[in-house]
């Protein structure tokens, strides 16, 4: 099973554009990378999902090199609303791992 | 509203006793997972359920039982648990299986006595 590592936690202000990274060297041929977001006791909610190259949607993008082995989130011109904790997730059919995350804070 | 609603929402219970969580989702989905999430930890799949059949359980213990009677609800069983089961218990569903978007419930916080 594909194993992630995330920077434990990040800083930022309002308006700047956050990158955060992803390791998975051992990714599989069928596995995707998934990108979900989490506030305090809630569940985590879906916010990007590729295979390789770019993807984009109106909330965030994401970037996969050609060799799969890392991944970047990126948010454009953050918010207060933004702090929370992100988590990258490597896997496909039942095999789902959540990495320990990247805790970010944004300050104003 | 995420379509997953979880029942309780809080739950407090001895070591004794039997209690059930539930989870039902309104989104058509044919999926659905228990996850769960201690204090200041990742979250650990616990089971995946696809079309009401059990394809993953992630060595759970025999104290945590999962009941999928139909492809909208989801039932965790509980009895004898112990203090380091306490945690937040959060139920999933995609549409299929994995890597499918999942749509989480808020959650049950579990305190074991």
């Amino acid at each position: 099973l594909a194993k992630t590592t995330q920077p434990i936690s990040m800083d930022s202000y309002e308006g700047q554009e956050v990158n955060i990274t992803c390791s998975h060297n051992n990714i599989a041929t069928n596995d995707y990378i998934t990108w979900y977001q989490q506030f305090p006791s809630q569940g985590p909610r879906f916010i990007i999902q590729g295979y390789k190259t770019k993807v984009t949607n109106e909330v965030a993008s994401l970037f996969i090199p050609a060799d799969r082995k890392s991944s970047t989130l990126s948010l454009p011109r953050v918010s207060l609303s933004d702090t929370a904790v992100y988590y990258c997730l490597v896997g496909s059919a039942s095999k789902i791992i959540f990495g320990s995350g990247t805790r970010l804070s944004i300050r104003p | 509203e995420t379509g997953v609603t979880q029942t309780p929402r809080h739950l407090v219970m001895g070591m004794t006793n039997k209690k059930s969580l539930k989870c039902e989702q309104h989104l058509g989905h044919n999926a659905m997972y228990w996850y769960k999430q201690s204090a200041k930890k990742p979250l650990e799949l616990m089971f995946v359920y696809n079309f009401k059949e059990q394809t993953e359980n992630n060595s759970v213990p025999s104290r945590f039982s999962p009941e999928c009677p139909n492809s909208s609800h989801l039932f965790l069983h509980l009895h004898t648990l112990q203090p380091e089961d306490s945690a937040l218990y959060l139920c999933a569903s995609s549409r299929q299986g994995a890597p499918d978007e999942q749509y989480f419930g808020p959650g049950t916080r579990l305190t074991v006595t």
